[in-house]
């Protein structure tokens, strides 16, 4: 099955900063998206995109289908970012083990 | 729409017993996934359904569990019997292929 990498693991950022984080994966898929998992658990889903680039508000991501990688961008962090992102990807939606992120105030 | 819908919220029960977990999903949705979520394995996909049809369960962990969708609002994971290591968040969520995919919030199974 298709590998999913994400980097960095952990991040750790003063509220205001900016931060990139990385999913690469091991083979073409027409689908990938990214989730945001609170501190409560709730999984919610950002972005639905297998290429181009998409925004939502502090939040864009970008997708380069033939290098088999996407990003996501958090502008201007704030404390209610803080969680773990995930990226998920292919038909069967297979998931990477996460960017765990810390917003401190 | 009220959203994916699992129940119930969080399951105690000893080893031994049988566990049924339930999800209703989003309305016209074709696809259906449940996974279970632990710290040492992270988010694992169990099995997933199209139009009601089971089309990939190689992430079932043995043969104790089982899953079904009898209609395309309703499915159950079932474990029988339960063990101590089947202590997760299990997850179901659904959505249209190639679109957004859509969790509910969870059930939280503690085998005792």
């Amino acid at each position: 099955g298709i590998q999913v990498e994400q980097s960095p693991p952990d991040l750790i950022l003063q509220e205001g900063a900016n931060s990139t984080l990385r999913c690469n994966f091991s083979d073409s898929v027409n689908n990938l998206q990214w989730f945001h998992q609170n501190p409560w658990g709730q999984l919610i889903n950002l972005f639905y995109i297998p290429s181009g680039t998409k925004q939502n508000g502090r939040l864009s991501a970008t997708t380069v289908a033939t290098e088999r990688y996407s990003l996501l961008y958090i502008s201007s962090s704030q404390t209610t970012d803080s969680g773990v992102y995930f990226c998920a990807v292919g038909n069967d939606m297979r998931f990477g083990a996460g960017t765990r992120l810390t917003v401190k105030p | 729409d009220a959203g994916v819908i699992q129940s119930p919220r969080h399951e105690v029960t000893e080893m031994g017993q049988e566990v049924t977990l339930r999800c209703k999903p989003i309305s016209g949705h074709d696809y259906l996934f449940w996974y279970r979520q632990t710290m040492m394995r992270g988010l694992e996909l169990l099995i997933y359904f199209n139009n009601n049809v089971p089309i990939d369960d190689s992430g079932m962990p043995e043969d104790r569990f089982s899953a079904k969708m009898p209609n395309a609002s309703f499915s159950t994971l079932k474990i029988q019997p339960s063990e101590p290591r089947d202590s997760a968040v299990y997850f179901c969520a659904s959505g249209y292929i190639n679109e957004k995919l859509f969790f509910g919030s969870g059930t939280q199974l503690s085998v005792l």
